[in-house]
C-alpha cells in the first residue's frame, strides 16, 4: 500500500465550478502538507503549503488538513481554464528529510 | 531569473548507451534532488543529497549513479540505458534545515531505444 493516495482522475468541471482535489495518507508522522501544481511539459511548482492541522486560503485556493482522518484536500473557487493541470499532494514528517508525494490529479476546467 | 536549471531538455538514447543528465541551481540550496516520473506512477525518488559532500538511495536507484559535484550542481548518470529507464527526469532543491517545498526544474524527457 502506498503512503500516499491520490486519486489520479481524470476530473473534468466547467468554468466556475468549486473543485475538490484529495489525498489520503497512512504515516501519522507526516507533519507538513503541500499541494503542487504541474501544467503539461513543465515542472511541478508549488501552491499551497501547511503546517499541521488546520486551513490555509490564498485568493481561490483552500488548503485543509484533517490530521485524526489522514486527509487534506485542496479546494478551488471559481475555477478557470487556466487552473487545468496535474495537482500533485506532498507531505513530509518532521524529522524527514524528503517528500512523499501522491500521484497526482489530472483537472480539465472547460470554458 | 532564479531556479533550477537541467541539461537537455530532450534525449533519445540507444539501449547500452550511456548519458549524464545536468542539473544546477542558484539558490543557495543546501538539498538537491532527482525524480522520474512515469504514468500511473506519479513522481519516484532515485536519489537525494542532503547537503554538498553527501549522496543518498532513494525509492529507485538501481541503474543510476549520482553526483554532487559542488554546491550548486548535481548530476544524474546512467550507466548503461534500459527502455525501462524511459521517462521524465526531474531535478529539485531546497533550504536544508527548513520543510519548505521543493523548487522543481522543466525536466529531461529521455527515450531510450
Amino acid at each position: 500500500q502506498k503512503e500516499v493516495e491520490q486519486d489520479p482522475g481524470p476530473l473534468s468541471v466547467p468554468e466556475g465550478a468549486i473543485v475538490s482535489l484529495n489525498c489520503t495518507y497512512s504515516n501519522s508522522a507526516f507533519q507538513y502538507f503541500m499541494w503542487y501544481r504541474q501544467y503539461s511539459r513543465k515542472g511541478p511548482e508549488l501552491l499551497m503549503y501547511t503546517y499541521s492541522s488546520g486551513n490555509k486560503e490564498d485568493g481561490r485556493f483552500t488548503a485543509q488538513v484533517d490530521k485524526s482522518s489522514k486527509y487534506i484536500s485542496l479546494f478551488i473557487r471559481d475555477s478557470q481554464p487556466s487552473d487545468s493541470a496535474t495537482y500533485l499532494c506532498a507531505m513530509e514528517e518532521t524529522s524527514g528529510s524528503r517528500l512523499t508525494f501522491g500521484e497526482g490529479t489530472q483537472l480539465t476546467v472547460n470554458p | 531569473n532564479a531556479g533550477v536549471t537541467q541539461t537537455p531538455k530532450f534525449q533519445v538514447l540507444k539501449t547500452g548507451q550511456s548519458m549524464t543528465l545536468q542539473c544546477a541551481q542558484d539558490m543557495n540550496h543546501n538539498s538537491m534532488y532527482w525524480y522520474r516520473q512515469d504514468p500511473g506512477m506519479g513522481l519516484r525518488l532515485i536519489y537525494y543529497s542532503a547537503s554538498e559532500g553527501t549522496t543518498d538511495k532513494g525509492e529507485v536507484p538501481n541503474g543510476y549513479n549520482v553526483s554532487r559535484l559542488n554546491k550548486r550542481e548535481f548530476s544524474l548518470r546512467l550507466e548503461s540505458a534500459a527502455p525501462s529507464q524511459t521517462s521524465v527526469y526531474f531535478c529539485a532543491s531546497r533550504d536544508r534545515g527548513g520543510h519548505y517545498g521543493y523548487t522543481f526544474g522543466s525536466g529531461t524527457r529521455l527515450t531510450v531505444v
